[in-house]
């Protein structure tokens, strides 16, 4: 099962902030924070991961506590392309888990409103 | 941008039919995967598959399941005798092996359809 408690659905108006909670409680040393997402029915996308750091890309930002007990996915400026399944998952990144398999919650569901 | 592709987008088969499904992966990647999609359910992992041979299995990549790497660039997924339960979106996945980075990179995915 998933190691990671989401809220399951959430809505934000088109230009402001998604800010995406993730509860990873149980999170080892070596784990590493991911997010995908995934647009109706699509292939799952790769949005961003961390270990203990705050990072950003050009897709967005991604906020840990220093306790890494939970994290925030925060899309700064949220469009309608960005209405889907947002998942937090978390995983070793040794080069012992390289190839191994990502588990999947069931996610929030993003809906980004006009 | 490199991309996983795969083929066919969709798939419409009959029960105990056999079905191969086929994905190229990002051309300098080394781990491959399959994941399916039940319709309204999660993403659930079946496979990886690296060095020509099965890394990891789920316990839903029964004996009816099989991967191949028939050359340098197709990744397959045959299953020997569709059930209706079978019908699912696939995904096929990639990822390169550099240290602390595992992202993986996912096709469009085929809807198999099992009458």
């Amino acid at each position: 099962d998933a190691k990671t408690t989401q809220p399951p659905s959430m809505d934000c108006a088109e230009g402001r902030a998604a800010n995406l909670p993730c509860n990873h409680s149980t999170i080892s040393g070596n784990e590493y924070v991911y997010w995908y997402r995934q647009i109706h029915s699509q292939g799952p996308q790769y949005i961003i991961h961390g270990l203990k750091n705050n990072e950003t890309n050009e897709m967005a930002s991604l906020i840990i506590t220093e306790d890494r007990k939970s994290s925030t996915l925060i899309l700064p400026h949220a469009t309608l392309r960005d209405t889907a399944v947002y998942y937090c998952i978390v995983r070793e990144g040794t080069s012992s888990q390289a190839g191994t398999a990502l588990i999947f919650g069931k996610g929030t569901t993003l809906s980004v409103s006009s | 941008e490199p991309e996983v592709t795969q083929t066919p987008s969709h798939q419409v088969t009959q029960m105990g039919q056999e079905v191969i499904l086929r994905c190229v992966p990002i051309s300098n990647h080394l781990y491959f995967y399959w994941y399916r999609q039940i319709l309204g359910q999660k993403v659930e992992f079946l496979v990886s598959f690296y060095n020509n041979e099965i890394s990891e299995k789920s316990e839903i990549f029964d004996d009816q399941f099989s991967v191949e790497r028939p050359d340098g660039s197709n990744f397959t997924l045959k299953i020997r005798s569709t059930k209706l339960e079978d019908s699912a979106m696939y995904f096929c996945a990639s990822s390169e092996s550099r240290p602390f980075s595992y992202e993986q990179y996912f096709g469009p995915g085929t809807r198999l359809t099992v009458t």
